[in-house]
């Protein structure tokens, strides 16, 4: 069964500090797209990077990167230069095929708190 | 460009009586999700329209629930006969069909958060 693994509840990080949130993921596909999302107190989930299946090269989308091992079936996402509005909790999902329709499948999430 | 709007934010309702939620995606955006939430966890696939065809649902959705989206654009889901384990924030997302890849993520809603006592 296909299975998004967050084993972090909760990090904390310095501001302008980086910090790495880790996610693994299990399926038997070829074919997927591994997603992070943020959820503010607020309740929206925003989209912050996307990584294919088949992508060779690891994503980035200005302080956000995706570290992406396939063979480890890991996508830990790494932020850069900390600030305190990133102070949320991040979720990792995947979405299979990479070009399907949005049946996410999510982990339980890591709450980020970012310290002055 | 406004985002994926959801009405209510908040709903307090007693146990058996019937919720109905309202989701208006992004405009141009033909795919519409309903997810739920539960405190402590990531969100639950429930289902997923087409335009205005409901292709997959989730055993998650339960007879009591059902959810239209009756022209392509708006969607509403209604809970009957709400029970306590109903109470979750239910999120809805949009997305494009085609387009770029970025284009195919899902945008999401900030939730409807239901309460039933």
């Amino acid at each position: 069964a296909q299975k998004i693994t967050q084993t972090q509840p909760g990090m904390f990080v310095q501001e302008k500090e980086a910090v790495t949130l880790d996610c693994t993921y299990d399926t038997s596909d070829q074919s997927y797209g591994l997603f992070w999302y943020k959820q503010p107190s607020s309740g929206e989930m925003i989209f912050l990077i996307y990584q294919g299946s088949y992508d060779e090269q690891n994503a980035t989308e200005g302080r956000y990167s995706l570290n992406f091992q396939k063979a480890r079936k890991s996508a830990n996402l790494v932020i850069s230069a900390s600030q305190l509005g990133d102070s949320a909790m991040y979720f990792c999902a995947m979405r299979r095929p990479s070009g399907g329709y949005n049946k996410l499948i999510f982990g339980a999430g890591t709450r980020l708190a970012v310290h002055p | 460009d406004t985002g994926v709007s959801q009405d209510p934010r908040h709903k307090i309702t007693k146990r058996g009586q019937n919720v109905t939620f309202r989701c208006d995606p992004i405009s141009e955006h033909n795919r519409l999700y309903w997810y739920r939430q539960t405190l402590g966890q990531g969100p639950e696939f429930l289902t997923y329209f087409q335009n205005e065809a409901q292709l997959e649902k989730s055993r998650l959705l339960s007879d009591r629930f059902s959810a239209e989206r009756p022209k392509g654009s708006f969607s509403t889901l209604e809970i009957q006969r709400t029970e306590q384990g109903d109470s979750a924030m239910y999120l809805c997302a949009s997305s494009l069909a085609f387009g770029g890849r970025k284009n195919t993520e899902a945008f999401f809603g900030q939730g409807t958060r239901l309460t039933v006592v």
